[in-house]
């Protein structure tokens, strides 16, 4: 099993400030990675795909990098809505299975 | 617009068995496959199982495998999770997810979800 790991566990940054969250996975997923955000008491939203296309009506301040086992989401200016919790999850196509990350809270400072 | 609503979520003993359904609609069912995520009160995400759009493929989360099983029903626009051998570390809010891509033949990532129903675990 790929085992996908987010650090930090909790990050603390002010409005306005840019916010770089880290994913590791223990083997090569190529480009295969997505973010998600997740807000209390709401499901995940979708972010990003393929590590670096934004999803559907994501602003332009959300962007994704990296490729292999090192991944990077970076939120250019944070604005209030999104302090949340921020998921990566690689999907990997042999074997067929899916792995999330335990996630990064972010917090505002 | 696209919506998922879970249902059939509740309270079960332990060894018990549950099943659980998402009414689809605002896409075209059949044409995606589609998920279940869990997650645990306070916990992160857990991918549970994946079936593709026609029903012929189907792939689980070890966690699962053997007790757990996904189908669909596209005349119904519905997907089900019928659970068995249910455990206290089973307890979680299920999540009914569609894939992005269309006719896709293995899972990849979701861009819609449903709200959730939360399953309890406990005698």
């Amino acid at each position: 099993e790929i085992v996908m790991t987010q650090s930090p566990a909790t990050l603390s940054v002010s409005p306005g400030e840019r916010a770089t969250l880290s994913c590791r996975a223990s083997q090569s997923v190529s480009s295969n990675l997505a973010w998600y955000q997740q807000k209390p008491g709401q499901a995940p939203r979708l972010l990003i795909y393929g590590a670096s296309t934004r999803a559907t009506g994501i602003p332009a301040r959300f962007s994704g990098s990296g490729s292999g086992t090192e991944f990077t989401l970076t939120i250019s200016s944070l604005q209030s809505e999104d302090f949340a919790v921020y998921y990566c999850q690689q999907y990997n196509n042999w074997p067929p299975s899916i792995t999330f990350g335990q996630g990064t809270r972010l917090e505002i400072k | 617009q696209v919506q998922l609503v879970e249902s059939g979520g509740g309270v079960v003993q332990p060894g018990g068995s549950l099943r659980l359904s998402c009414a689809a609609s605002g896409f075209t069912f059949s044409s995606y496959g589609m998920h279940w995520v869990r997650q645990a009160p306070g916990k992160g995400l857990e991918w549970v199982a994946f079936i593709r759009y026609d029903g012929s493929n189907k792939y689980y989360a070890d966690s699962v495998k053997g007790r757990f099983t996904i189908s669909r029903d596209n005349s119904k626009n519905t997907l089900y999770l019928q659970m068995n051998s249910l455990r206290a570390e089973d307890t979680a809010v299920y999540y009914c997810a569609k894939d992005r891509l269309v006719y896709g033949d293995y899972p990849y990532y979701f861009d819609y979800w449903g709200q959730g129903t939360l399953v309890t675990v406990s005698s």
